[in-house]
């Protein structure tokens, strides 16, 4: 199956910086999500990219999709940025769900 | 619109009972799925349906069962728990996406299982 491996796996940044987060995917995918996990385990929804760039905020994404990458910026980043983002590929024409990569666990110090 | 709704939240159960894990969605989508995740991973995928009475095996399935009977839930067995199915088990739902634009997901806010 597809394999999805995600940079860093940790970070720890003080608040105000700015910071990108990868996303690397082993075959061709139409569905890309990125999800941010709350400490409370909610997973939330930030980006729909399957290719092309979105922003929202402070949060921002690019999926180039002939490379098989993503990449998630933060800019600015609060403390309530804090948690595991997750980035997860699949194939939209099928029903098979998605492939969630490992994560980034982001840590933002006051 | 409540999106996806997971029922309960917490559960703690003996090791050997059963239990069932129910999911609700309210926007008419034909897919959904169950996944769970455990510490340091992501989520992994159990089972997943295809439209109401349809069932399918993911990349987890051994010792969980399914059932779609209506076309809004998606309930997840176990019918003997196991102290390995201490987990964080998530439903998420979706549009076939025919003739759509977007293919994306939309996730429950999760049931914390723990078996002892």
């Amino acid at each position: 199956g597809i394999q999805v491996e995600q940079s860093p796996p940790d970070l720890i940044l003080q608040e105000g910086a700015n910071s990108t987060l990868r996303c690397n995917f082993s075959d061709s995918v139409n569905n890309l999500q990125w999800f941010h996990q709350n400490p409370w385990g909610q997973l939330i929804n930030l980006f729909y990219i399957p290719s092309g760039t979105k922003q929202n905020g402070r949060l921002s994404a690019t999926t180039v999709a002939t490379e098989r990458y993503s990449l998630l910026y933060i800019s600015s980043s609060q403390t309530t940025d804090s948690g595991v983002y997750f980035c997860a590929v699949g194939w939209g024409g099928g029903a098979d769900g998605l492939t969630f990569g490992k994560g980034t666990h982001l840590i933002i110090q006051p | 619109n409540a999106g996806v709704t997971q029922t309960p939240k917490f559960r703690v159960l003996k090791t050997g009972q059963s239990m069932t894990l129910l999911c609700a969605q309210d926007m008419n989508h034909e897919y959904m799925y169950w996944y769970r995740q455990d510490p340091g991973m992501g989520l992994r995928l159990i089972h997943y349906s295809v439209g109401e009475g349809t069932t399918a095996k993911g990349e987890v399935p051994d010792g969980y069962n399914v059932s779609r009977l209506k076309k809004q839930n998606f309930l997840l067995g176990l019918e003997s728990a196991a102290p390995s199915q201490t987990s964080v088990y998530f439903c998420a739902s979706r549009t076939t996406g025919q003739g759509i634009a977007n293919y994306g997901y939309t996730f429950g806010s999760g049931t914390r299982l723990t078996v002892v």
